[in-house]
């Protein structure tokens, strides 16, 4: 089955630094790769997908890469705040309801 | 509502008694998951509700674990003979549809004492 490995467990940037998380995959007929954001005590929210038919998407200060080929996806924060502090999660999925899902990443934004 | 919602937000127990776990999923979406998440992991697929059906129950880690949604809308999670493994955060979700985004809601954190 899928498995899917995100690294790392913790990252402490700067405020105002870049942020980048990695995942792997297994399963190269994967096709939809969301992250979300969880804040203590929250369930997870969805901050930006993509899918297998594209390479990159941004959406405002975010923005997600993926390498097919590889089986790799990042997930980039650009011009971090002190609210970009929570634990952010990479899933994977073959198109139906079945998300698989990293350790997830504990990000820290020092001020 | 305008989000998913879960009650109760915290559930202690004891060691072999019944629990219910609550989830009323955004008004109109289908599709209905309930995960577990323990401390420092990602959230584990437990169930899957296509309308009022169980169209996937494969997560569901043993029979003490049951899970229901009579109308197709509110969704209830039963543990029995809740044993301390069972202590986590229980995760609930809706989308409109099985390949849709899925919204959370913010959790029931169980103890079993």
């Amino acid at each position: 089955g899928e498995n899917v490995e995100q690294h790392p467990s913790t990252l402490s940037v700067q405020e105002g630094d870049s942020a980048v998380i990695k995942c792997t995959y297994s399963d190269s007929a994967s096709n939809y790769f969301p992250w979300y954001k969880q804040e203590l005590g929250k369930g997870p929210q969805l901050i930006i997908d993509i899918r297998s038919n594209v390479g990159e998407k941004k959406d405002q200060r975010i923005a997600v890469t993926l390498n097919k080929t590889a089986k790799h996806f990042s997930l980039h924060i650009t011009e971090t705040q002190p609210e970009d502090s929570a634990v952010y999660f990479c899933a994977a999925s073959l198109g139906n309801y079945q998300l698989i899902w990293g350790a997830g990443t504990k990000l820290i934004i020092k001020p | 509502g305008a989000g998913v919602s879960q009650t109760p937000s915290n559930k202690v127990t004891e060691k072999g008694k019944y629990v219910e776990l609550r989830c009323d999923p955004i008004s109109g979406h289908t599709a209905l998951y309930w995960y577990r998440q323990s401390l420092g992991q990602g959230p584990e697929f437990l169930i899957y509700f296509q309308g009022t059906g169980a169209a996937d129950d494969s997560g569901l880690p043993n029979d003490r674990f049951f899970a229901v949604r009579p109308e197709g809308s509110v969704s209830t999670l039963k543990i029995q003979r809740t044993e301390r493994g069972d202590s986590a955060v229980y995760l609930c979700a809706s989308s409109l549809g099985a390949n849709e985004k899925l919204f959370f809601g913010s959790g029931t954190q169980l103890s079993v004492l």
